[in-house]
């Protein structure tokens, strides 16, 4: 399996650009996720779905859009970036049970917004 | 807002010595989690412990939960090189859903050889 994948590894956008970062795994888990991630912030929860055609907000949403068609794939665009958009991304992935469950991370996009 | 934040934020041991962070979190959780993340590379799950355990063992991990105090401590044994990382707990629970997880802002563990 190759567990999680996200491309790409960078981007470089001007302000105002958008654009789709891409998000997949093979271990037929229900539940994903995208967190962005800056230095001394930890990580915060973007958007989250539990399953194909279901997507809900997580701490941070503003700015950007997340769809589920598939359970293997979920995408994150980006609408209009902004230089607040400079950061780290993380797609995970895991079963659902009764909760969020253990995550399985994918290696990150690096986004750096002019 | 961050439900967890771990302490302490560095922390610098010798290879062979015992580590311990600390997580506190704020509101009523279902479980928490801790990570790891070696620089420059995705987060990687190490343990679970549900709220209504109190101790969970892992390998030369130890993970203790009082939620009475909304804490818990990630003890790392015989501590080696490659353990050198950042570290995080996770939550859920926050905004009433199972469903978010929060990470805390984590600790920078650094091994010397």
């Amino acid at each position: 399996n190759a567990g999680v994948t996200q491309t790409p590894k960078f981007q470089v956008l001007k302000t105002g650009q958008s654009m789709t970062l891409q998000c997949a795994q093979d271990m037929n888990h229900e539940y994903m996720s995208w967190y962005r991630q800056d230095p001394g912030m930890g990580l915060r929860l973007i958007h989250y779905s539990v399953g194909a055609g279901i997507t809900d907000q997580g701490e941070v949403p503003n700015g950007y859009n997340v769809s589920r068609s598939t359970t293997e794939d979920f995408p994150l665009r980006l609408l209009s970036a902004a230089p607040s958009q400079t950061s780290v991304y993380f797609c995970a992935s895991s079963r659902t049970g009764q909760g969020a469950g253990e995550q399985y991370f994918g290696p990150g996009t690096r986004l750096t917004v002019t | 807002s961050q439900q967890g934040e771990e302490d302490p934020q560095a922390l610098s041991i010798q290879e062979g010595e015992n580590a311990t962070m600390n997580c506190s979190y704020k509101t009523s959780i279902n479980n928490l989690q801790w990570y790891r993340q070696n620089s420059g590379r995705g987060l990687v799950h190490l343990i679970l412990i549900r709220s209504n355990e109190r101790e969970k063992h892992s390998g030369r991990l130890r993970v203790t939960l009082d939620t009475s105090k909304k804490s818990s401590s990630l003890l790392i044994t015989a501590s080696r090189a490659a353990d050198t990382a950042s570290y995080f707990c996770a939550t859920d629970g926050s905004g009433g859903s199972n469903y978010k997880l929060t990470f805390g802002k984590g600790t920078l563990l650094t091994v010397n050889p």
